[in-house]
């Protein structure tokens, strides 16, 4: 099956830091979404991006389909940014299965 | 205005016990999902309906049977819990089973601790 890997498996940043969490996956996507684990459990859709860029506030997300992977920028950190990122993505005709990397965990202190 | 709605937050039950979990979606979705997150954080797709009928059974023990009275509500039963199921267990759903486009919206979980 297509594996997805994401580095760094452990970010912690200074409030007002940027950084670049990554996403590498080893087979065609149509699906490619990240998500935002919060300190509380709820998983939060950030980006629905199987290629191209997109920005939303401090975050932005680019997928380079071709290369198979993907980046999650975060800038100007906030202590709120904590928790789990993740990856998830759909095998080409997959039925939407989402396959999940195994998080990036995100400690910003103030 | 919830989205994907599970109950209940929290299940604390002894071994052996059988327990469901419910999920609804007003969202209008015709596909829902169950995944299963473990201590490590690692998700993992357990089930998947479409219109009430079964597209994904990933590996999961026959003790876990999901039921879809209506596309618009999954639920999740367990049977003979083991100490292994503990575990955060999401709802999710999307607009359709296949192709580009489609978003899954995650409901906030149910936490299982069997003891």
């Amino acid at each position: 099956g297509i594996q997805v890997e994401q580095s760094p498996p452990d970010l912690i940043l200074q409030e007002g830091a940027n950084s670049t969490l990554r996403c590498n996956f080893s087979d065609s996507v149509n699906n490619l979404q990240w998500f935002h684990q919060n300190p509380w459990g709820q998983l939060i859709n950030l980006f629905y991006i199987p290629s191209g860029t997109k920005q939303n506030g401090r975050l932005s997300a680019t997928t380079v389909a071709t290369e198979r992977y993907s980046l999650l920028y975060i800038s100007s950190s906030q202590t709120t940014d904590s928790g789990v990122y993740f990856c998830a993505v759909e095998r080409a005709g997959g039925y939407n299965k989402l396959i999940f990397g195994a998080g990036t965990r995100l400690a910003v202190h103030p | 205005d919830t989205a994907v709605s599970q109950t209940p937050k929290y299940l604390v039950t002894q071994m052996g016990n059988d327990k469901s979990i419910k999920c609804e979606q007003n969202l209008g979705h015709d596909t829902m999902y169950w995944y299963k997150q473990d201590s490590k954080k690692f998700l993992k797709i357990m089930f998947s309906y479409n219109n009430k009928e079964l597209i994904i059974n990933e590996t999961v023990p026959n003790r876990f049977s999901p039921k879809s009275p209506d596309k618009a509500h999954l639920n999740l039963h367990i049977n003979s819990l083991e100490l292994g199921d503990s575990a955060v267990y999401f709802c999710a759903s999307s607009r359709l089973p296949t192709g580009s486009q489609e978003t899954q919206y995650f409901g906030p979980g149910t936490r299982l601790l069997v003891l």
